[in-house]
């Protein structure tokens, strides 16, 4: 069965620190890879994707098929950064629909 | 380009009677899916419809239906409500039904059910 776990509810840095949010997947597969973001008050979005290797708003992530992780990282952390962030997960074959994992909320402190 | 619509954004019911939510796909997109969100489940994925057609199902019961119309736009419907129903539900909508690497799917802002 395909699941995502994040362990982290709440992850809080300082302004400036490096953040790491940490997701790991169980499928046994060529899963995609995906993380999402909710800003306070705003929709569901797509921040990045493992196939697209992109970095958006400064975030990056490595699909370490290996350790079956995905985790998300930021060298400096901003204010604005201050989210719930969704790791998910997905596979055509499958369907159209994610995994999504429970969720982390970040909170950059100033 | 407007976004996801979803109707209404909140909703109360009583346990047993049944609801329908609606949501508007973007223009030109033609795929619709259905999210269930709580805080003890998370985010759930109920079902995608594309041209009217349903191509995938999660794992909820037979009370939690679905259509789509010729002009994408989407209803979801509950019958026989259940307190453990109370949740937000999201729609998203892609351009196809495809692989969602190529294909974002983009959510609405949700409809809030509470049921009591």
């Amino acid at each position: 069965a395909q699941r995502v776990t994040q362990p982290e509810k709440l992850l809080s840095v300082f302004k400036g620190a490096p953040v790491e949010l940490k997701c790991n997947y169980s499928y046994s597969g060529s899963p995609e890879l995906f993380w999402y973001v909710q800003y306070s008050r705003q929709r569901l979005q797509l921040l990045l994707r493992h196939i697209s290797r992109e970095s958006i708003k400064g975030f990056t992530a490595d699909l370490n098929k290996g350790e079956t992780s995905f985790h998300l990282k930021k060298p400096f952390a901003q204010e604005e950064d201050s989210a719930m962030y969704y790791c998910a997960l997905s596979h055509f074959n499958y369907g159209q629909n994610f995994v999504f994992g429970p969720g982390t909320r970040l909170s950059v402190l100033p | 380009k407007a976004g996801v619509t979803q109707t209404p954004r909140y909703l109360i019911k009583t346990r047993g009677q049944q609801v329908t939510l609606s949501c508007s796909p973007i223009s030109g997109h033609r795929s619709v899916s259905w999210y269930q969100q709580t805080p003890g489940q998370g985010l759930q994925f109920l079902f995608e419809y594309f041209s009217e057609t349903q191509r995938n199902k999660g794992n909820f019961p037979g009370r939690f239906s679905g259509r789509q119309f010729s002009n994408s736009r989407s209803e979801m419907n509950v019958s026989t409500l259940e307190l453990g129903d109370s949740a937000l539900y999201l729609c998203a909508s892609s351009l196809t039904s495809g692989r969602l690497s190529y294909n974002e799917q983009f959510f609405g802002p949700g409809t809030r059910l509470t049921v009591l």
